[in-house]
């Protein structure tokens, strides 16, 4: 079965400054897509970043980049010139492609803290 | 553009009452509907999900129960609450397309069970 993976519970970044989140996450297919969710304490879930497995290239999206290495099964996410308003819970999510619609996979989590 | 609403934003209920959560869907047709859990300093369980009109599918046999008696709304039932159905539950949607897209969610319901 696939898991998705984050090994670091809570981190910690300076205003201002980079941090880079981990997630590991284990399959057997060749075809699937990731996702990094961002829920701040309002707790509504809110969408990052979307990375297709079959694609070479990282995903960006502003401040938010992707590290994916396919071969390691790791799809780390960074974020450049860290905001206050960035601080939240961050979950890692896996899906398979033409899998059931309902099997989006979800780390546990990593609580972000921004420091001013 | 697409938006996605649930309510109600809090709910606090004794334990055995009945319990609906609704969410409806604006913008789209045919979207798939989702049920999730979430329980304190945890991540989301998913708990139902529907492609279709009356059609469901549950991942948890639990307590719970969805419908969907429209296309664009998704429902979550108790008959009788129990302490563990505490929590805080999201509805999201994606497009029916294909697999791969993404899921936006609602804002959530806080449940609480006194």
């Amino acid at each position: 079965a696939q898991t998705v993976t984050q090994s670091q519970p809570e981190m910690s970044v300076q205003e201002a400054e980079t941090v880079t989140l981990s997630c590991t996450y284990d399959t057997s297919e060749s075809d699937y897509y990731l996702f990094w969710y961002k829920q701040p304490p309002s707790r509504q879930m809110i969408l990052v970043i979307r990375q297709e497995a079959y694609k070479q290239q990282n995903a960006t999206e502003n401040r938010f980049s992707v590290n994916f290495q396919k071969a390691a099964k790791s799809f780390s996410l960074k974020i450049s010139d860290s905001q206050l308003g960035d601080a939240a819970m961050y979950f890692c999510a896996y899906i398979e492609y033409g899998g059931s619609q309902g099997n989006l996979i979800f780390g546990k989590g990593t609580k972000l803290s921004v420091k001013p | 553009s697409q938006t996605i609403h649930q309510w109600p934003a809090t709910l606090v209920q004794p334990v055995g009452s009945p319990l609906s959560l609704e969410c409806t869907v604006e913008g789209t047709s045919n979207p798939n509907l989702y049920w999730y859990r979430q329980a304190a300093g945890r991540g989301l369980q998913l708990l139902f999900y529907s492609v279709g009109i009356g059609q469901i599918s549950s991942e948890v046999p639990q307590n719970l129960s969805a419908s969907r008696p429209q296309d664009r709304q998704f429902i979550l039932s108790s008959k009788k609450l129990l302490l563990s159905d505490s929590g805080f539950y999201l509805c999201a949607w994606s497009s029916g397309i294909s697999s791969g897209q993404p899921q936006h969610f609602g804002d959530g319901t806080r449940l609480s069970i006194l």
